[in-house]
């Protein structure tokens, strides 16, 4: 597709549960981000990946957060036993550059809005 | 972001102008972005600044001073349309050039 697509764009789950977020970025993207975004608040880093690998995932809440992605494509955002802090917009950007050179702009997904009841 | 401030909320008159300013404190300073978000909707790019000065771009325009660690965003001409949020973002070597986001500025523009 033309732009970073996102799924589900919407997630009811109850607490416990396991969510998989999905984000397929722009082709040909190297770089893709992962960030929250509580109600009102504004965007948190969550994990950064080069390629497939994730040289920085220092924004990650906790270890029931993890997220792969398979070479420079598909990314998951796994939330294991989930809790109603999780409740939250996960939005996916990707751009064409790496960071530390000519920081490139970022192309943001539409979301994923997960609710934990 | 911690160390990236924005005003919470802004509001202001259909063609008049406004100016949203954002300060960062950084260590390594390797760019600054706005980006505008409509509820409910995905951010979307407006401005990049690296070097001191004005990018101007339509109706919008984003000045940088980065000896006073400073920028705005200035919109001109309001629009209904241009209600939004607006996200300021730096990119810097002691934020391990992640694209770092303040909280954003609401803004409401009244008829």
């Amino acid at each position: 597709g033309a732009g970073v697509s996102q799924s589900p764009s919407n997630k009811v789950t109850e607490k416990g549960k396991d969510v998989e977020l999905r984000c397929d970025p722009i082709s040909g993207h190297t770089a893709l981000y992962w960030y929250r975004q509580r109600l009102g608040q504004g965007l948190e880093f969550l994990i950064y990946f080069q390629g497939n690998s994730a040289p920085d995932k220092s924004g990650l809440p906790s270890d029931r957060f993890s997220a792969e992605r398979t070479g420079e494509s598909v990314s998951t955002l796994t939330i294991q036993r989930t809790q109603q802090e999780d409740s939250a917009v996960y939005l996916c950007a990707s751009s064409r550059w790496a960071r530390g050179l000519d920081t490139g702009e970022l192309f943001f997904g539409e979301g994923s809005r997960l609710t934990v009841l | 972001g911690q160390n990236i401030d924005q005003p919470t909320e802004m509001t202001a008159t259909e063609g008049a102008i406004v100016q949203i300013n954002c300060t960062y404190q950084t260590s390594g300073f390797n760019g600054l972005f706005w980006y505008q978000q409509h509820a409910g909707e995905a951010p979307t790019f407006l401005s990049y600044n690296v070097l001191d000065g004005l990018e101007e771009k339509g109706r919008f325009s984003s000045f940088l001073s980065r000896s006073k660690g400073y920028s705005y965003l200035l919109l001109k001409e309001l629009q209904m349309k241009d209600s939004a949020s607006y996200l300021c973002a730096v990119s810097a070597w002691d934020l391990s050039y992640i694209p770092t986001f303040g909280r954003g500025t609401s803004l409401i523009v009244h008829p």
